[in-house]
């Protein structure tokens, strides 16, 4: 069964900070994975999506990498800014028949950008 | 477009209550979903659909029924509301041939109080 797992569950760094969070997953069996961000009392938004024959995808200060065959993918946010504050989720999409309908979804990194 | 919608925006029901969540859609996806999304617990699949007509159980299927009567439309309804389903609820939609290659569409959400 396909787990996916974001390591911290929240992290606090100061405005100008780079920072990389963290998704890995179980199976490598995957069409793609998809970044998320959601804020306080919201909705998601999609933020970049890999298809699993990628390696990287870049959204202005966004950048996010996939290893398929280690299972692991990480976003890597540039400058960071207090608006950058939101928890952030990963989610795959299964490639298994059968699986693929449903998105499994990490269950976030909660980030603080101070001032 | 408007994307994905959802009605209402918060409620408050007293134990026992009925009640129906709509979801709407106007980008003819063939899949739509409902989660819940509680502390600590993650994004959670209640039921999904594939097409009109068809509906699924997801892993927290129990005390919702839903119905997909119009493609653009997908209701969930609690026949007896309890308190352990106060959560915020959350569509979702994506199209068939963009199931291994496009990312999924979130509506903003529906907060619901049990009393």
């Amino acid at each position: 069964k396909q787990e996916v797992t974001q390591i911290p569950a929240a992290l606090s760094v100061p405005e100008g900070e780079n920072l990389v969070l963290n998704c890995s997953f179980t199976d490598s069996a995957i069409y793609n994975l998809q970044w998320f961000r959601q804020d306080p009392g919201k909705g998601l938004t999609s933020l970049l999506l890999i298809q699993s024959s990628q390696r990287e995808q870049t959204s202005g200060r966004l950048n996010a990498s996939l290893d398929k065959s280690s299972g692991r993918s990480t976003l890597y946010i540039a400058a960071s800014q207090p608006g950058d504050s939101a928890t952030y989720l990963c989610a795959v999409r299964p490639s298994i028949p059968g699986g693929s309908e449903k998105l499994v979804f990490g269950k976030g990194t909660k980030l603080t950008v101070n001032p | 477009n408007a994307g994905v919608t959802q009605t209402p925006k918060f409620r408050v029901l007293k134990t026992g209550q009925s009640m129906t969540l709509l979801c709407a859609q106007d980008m003819n996806h063939e899949y739509m979903y409902w989660y819940r999304q509680d502390p600590g617990m993650g994004l959670r699949l209640i039921h999904y659909s594939v097409g009109e007509g068809t509906t699924a159980k997801g892993e927290v299927p129990d005390g919702y029924n839903v119905s997909r009567l119009k493609k653009q439309n997908f209701l969930l309804g609690l026949e007896s509301a309890a308190p352990s389903q106060t959560s915020v609820y959350f569509c979702a939609s994506i199209s068939l041939r963009g199931l291994a290659k496009t990312a999924q569409y979130f509506g903003p959400g529906t907060r619901l109080l049990v009393l």
